[in-house]
């Protein structure tokens, strides 16, 4: 069975602090690992697709990593704008997408 | 451009209640999906239709029961809701060349 998780659960940030979220991942063949934002009380947003191990996506402060076993979003000095859940999820081979808990980051000013 | 559009957007019901969650796109996608999110628990898939006439079964499907009725609408029926399909209930269809979800608002429901 796929599975996604995510760590932390939770995050706290002050303004410009630099910090890093993990997703590891288990799944008979993955299509694609998938980074998405939601802000309370509404749907995710999409942030990033990676497909194979070695490949990076930037945007903003963000950046996505990934490995055979797992991903990183790392945020840049941060704003308090950039807090949100943060969801991770994982395609294996065919149309199924699994979801991580989500990272809850809050950033201070 | 409306994009994926769920109705309704809050419902409350009584234990053994019956209803349909409406989810409509506008974008031309074959795949779309039904979850639901329960506080630390994520995205759980209910169902998912990889194209027009074929639906599956997600991870959590008992107690659902889904139509996907043409290209663009895809709904989800509880037949006797229950207290533990309290939750929020999130409809998405994908692009297939970037995999990117589009979701729609969600549909906040109560099962008293």
């Amino acid at each position: 069975e796929d599975q996604v998780t995510q760590s932390p659960e939770a995050l706290r940030l002050q303004e410009g602090e630099s910090s890093s979220l993990n997703c590891s991942y288990t799944v008979s063949g993955l299509r694609g690992l998938f980074w998405y934002r939601q802000d309370p009380g509404k749907g995710p947003e999409f942030l990033f697709t990676l497909y194979s191990a070695g490949e990076e996506k930037e945007k903003e402060r963000l950046k996505a990593t990934l490995t055979k076993k797992e991903s990183f979003l790392h945020i840049t000095a941060p704003k308090p704008e950039d807090s949100a859940t943060y969801l991770c999820a994982v395609q294996p081979n065919d149309y199924k997408l699994s979801f991580g808990a989500g990272t809850t980051v809050t950033v201070r000013a | 451009n409306a994009g994926v559009t769920q109705t309704p957007k809050f419902q409350v019901l009584k234990t053994g209640q019956s209803m349909t969650l409406q989810c409509a796109q506008d974008m031309n996608h074959n795949s779309m999906y039904w979850y639901r999110q329960d506080p630390g628990m994520g995205l759980r898939l209910i169902y998912y239709s990889a194209s027009e006439g074929t639906t599956d079964k997600g991870e959590v499907p008992n107690g659902y029961n889904v139509s996907r009725l043409n290209k663009r609408e895809f709904s989800l029926r509880l037949e006797s809701a229950a207290p533990s399909q309290t939750s929020v209930y999130f409809c998405a269809s994908i692009e297939k060349n970037t995999g990117e979800l589009f979701f729609g608002e969600g549909s906040r429901l109560t099962v008293l």
